[in-house]
């Protein structure tokens, strides 16, 4: 089975600090994505990379950025901690458009 | 308008009953998914479909594409089925990202 693994479950921070949250897929996917979910707005994408060191923007990219350095791993980045971005992150990967989306068990984040 | 909408939000059910989930959109797409998400877990992928109608195990999902709707259906329903069921489309063009429907918070009672 495709793997998809969030570093952290949970992770209370302070505003102002840098923060990464880390994502590894074990089956080679091209594709990878961050999204955060917020009750009452369902799942937003942040952003989406579709090879190494290759990035686009999602719906919701300001106060994020992302690295993808080696194909197995995607790094979600705040370079400034604020409340307004304490939510759950998923990460997701995907071989293709034609095939499924395998996402990794979620990081909550508490901006304190 | 979301281009992606699900029926009902919230749906509260007792233990054995049929359950249908629905799901509109109204862009072109090349496959449609069906996601489940426990309390506080992550995201589990049920099904993706383009045409027709899959089945696993007491869960059935059908696509109508000319009418751009799909059903999730779950057939003598449990207590562990409680959990949030997400619609969500591959557009058929542009980016490979997924659009979201808002969710269906389904609880069964004992």
């Amino acid at each position: 089975d495709v793997k998809v693994t969030q570093s952290s479950r949970y992770l209370v921070k302070r505003t102002g600090e840098k923060v990464f949250l880390e994502c590894v897929q074990d089956m080679d996917h091209e594709n990878m994505f961050w999204y955060r979910q917020d009750p009452g707005l369902g799942l937003r994408l942040i952003y989406f990379s579709y090879d190494v060191k290759m990035k686009e923007k999602g719906d919701i990219p300001e106060g994020y950025s992302v690295s993808r350095e080696k194909k197995e791993r995607f790094s979600l980045i705040l370079e400034s901690a604020s409340t307004n971005q304490t939510s759950m992150y998923l990460c997701a990967s995907s071989p293709d458009r034609a095939y499924g989306y395998t996402f990794g068990s979620g990081t909550r984040l508490t901006v304190v | 308008k979301n281009e992606v909408e699900q029926s009902p939000q919230n749906l509260t059910a007792q233990e054995g009953e049929f359950i249908t989930i629905n799901c509109s959109y109204s862009v072109g797409i090349s496959a449609l998914h069906w996601l489940q998400q426990h309390p506080g877990g992550g995201i589990v992928s049920l099904f993706m479909l383009s045409s027709g109608k899959k089945k696993h195990g007491r869960l059935i999902a059908t696509i109508n594409i000319q009418e751009k709707h799909s059903s999730l259906h779950i057939t003598a329903s449990h207590p562990r089925d409680s959990a949030v069921y997400i619609c969500a489309v591959s557009r058929l063009e542009g980016a490979q990202k997924l659009v979201f429907g808002q969710g269906t918070r389904l609880t069964i009672n004992p």
